[in-house]
């Protein structure tokens, strides 16, 4: 099993509606969770960062954490053709153990 | 200059070349990464820096050798490189060790 798992991609979805990005992870150590959007031959970029269970909502992006499920997720509302790059999960404990997903790609449709 | 910058750009070098790929970073972040990106393959965390000391290493090859004389800059040292060892080498700052990185632009790497 992988540290880290996200949804197998591609996703692809029309313009306007939700795309959602699913990550588990596999140490109960974890305590930070960030979301990174990496656009091909680009750097990946931070998006998002949670740490306590709940939602996070930052304008068209949510994330949401279970600690209990090992379970954190992006929704990404009214999406747009600019949304369309790979989406990365990043996992981290605080002894500096920090893993990535292989990242879900994501195609947003005119 | 502001965030993560990285040189060259873009190398290639034969496999008998040394060669160093240099990394700064002017956030006051106190730690610093290596990582490789191989086509279609996810981020493999290469070397972790604190505070200038190396704390993970993650079973890479000792064709590369990480420096990090201060906080501020980070060097990867390659020699006898591999055809394989071609990829995206991204250097990340963080504030610590469980916050959010920030990554450079890369450096594309091929080996001849």
């Amino acid at each position: 099993q992988k540290e880290v798992e996200q949804n197998s991609g591609p996703l692809s979805v029309p313009e306007g509606a939700i795309a959602s990005l699913n990550c588990t992870y596999s140490d109960r150590g974890s305590q930070s969770f960030f979301w990174y959007r990496q656009y091909s031959g680009k750097s990946p970029e931070l998006i998002m960062f949670i740490y306590s269970n709940g939602d996070k909502e930052d304008g068209r992006f949510t994330a949401q954490l279970n600690k209990a499920s090992q379970y954190v997720s992006l929704l990404i509302r009214d999406s747009q053709p600019s949304d369309s790059a790979t989406y990365l999960c990043a996992v981290s404990t605080n002894a500096g153990k920090s893993t990535f997903g292989d990242g879900t790609t994501l195609t947003v449709k005119p | 200059e502001t965030g993560v910058t990285q040189t060259p750009r873009h190398l290639v070098m034969g496999m008998t070349n040394k060669k160093s790929l240099k990394c700064e970073q002017h956030l006051g972040h106190n730690a610093m990464y290596w990582y490789k990106q191989s086509a279609k393959k996810p981020l493999e965390l290469m070397f972790v820096y604190s505070l200038e000391e190396r704390v993970e290493n993650n079973s890479v090859p000792s064709r590369f050798s990480p420096e990090c004389p201060n906080s501020s800059h980070l060097f990867l040292h390659l020699h006898t490189l591999q055809p394989e060892d071609s990829a995206l080498y991204l250097c990340a700052s963080s504030q610590d060790y469980s916050t959010e990185a920030f990554f450079g632009q890369g450096t594309r790497l091929t080996v001849v």
